[in-house]
């Protein structure tokens, strides 16, 4: 199974600041079909389920505002919050979709300092 | 639009079954796998297997094999999990997931609670 770890387990941040977030996996990601990095970011707010806001490594999903952005390739890629919001508490994960099983980070917490 | 909907809460005994389902629309239902992921009180999120609804092939997690079946009606778009021989641990929110390449659409979830 690849092993998704995610630093750090919590981060606080004022508000406006960045935050960033990193995500590691065991092994190579990248999908056999077209080349690209397989994975997501989800973001989850108490009581709802969780919501992508990056796929493919760095595709903003439709509607997520553009202060989130994606990077990273082969095993190592960060989720960016350039200027944080209140809105923006939450839970995040990253996600593997290039193998099965599919796998998830363990999660980081994101509050406001 | 697409929906994904879930049946309600369950309270079930430690040894029983239970039985989710995720009622689908605002898309062509035999396209897309449809994955189940579940998440514990506090924790992260677990991937249990996929079905594909046109074919009806599955696969599931290992943690889950034996105990877990997917299932789908494709008279209304509709797929099930049913998770067998339920303990304390597998009290937990339920949710089907579509993938489009990537997971893009959650149902609400359902919640399962196990408690003699």
């Amino acid at each position: 199974d690849i092993v998704m770890t995610q630093s750090p387990d919590s981060l606080a941040v004022s508000l406006g600041e960045r935050a960033t977030i990193n995500c590691k996996s065991s092994q190579s990601i990248v999908h056999s079909s077209n080349n690209k990095n397989s994975l997501s970011w989800f973001q989850q707010k108490p009581g709802q389920p969780p919501k992508v806001l990056i796929y493919w490594a760095s595709t903003r999903e439709s509607g997520v505002p553009d202060r989130f952005s994606g990077s990273g390739s082969g095993t190592d890629f960060t989720l960016t919050i350039s200027s944080l919001q209140a809105e923006d508490v939450a839970v995040y994960y990253c996600q593997q979709y290039s193998n099965l099983p599919r796998t998830f980070g363990q999660g980081t917490r994101v509050e406001i300092k | 639009q697409v929906q994904l909907v879930q049946s309600g809460a369950e309270v079930k005994k430690p040894g029983a079954s239970v039985k989710v389902s995720c009622k689908t629309s605002g898309y062509t239902f035999s396209v897309y796998y449809m994955h189940w992921v579940r998440q514990a009180p506090g924790q992260g999120l677990e991937w249990m297997g996929w079905i594909h609804p046109n074919s009806g092939a599955t696969n599931y997690a290992p943690n889950f094999q034996g105990r877990v079946t997917l299932t789908r009606d494709t008279s209304t778009n509709t797929v099930y999990m049913e998770l067998n021989r339920l303990k304390s641990d597998d009290a937990a929110v339920y949710y089907c997931v579509r993938e489009n390449w990537y997971f893009d659409f959650w149902g609400r979830g359902t919640l399962v609670t196990v408690s003699s």
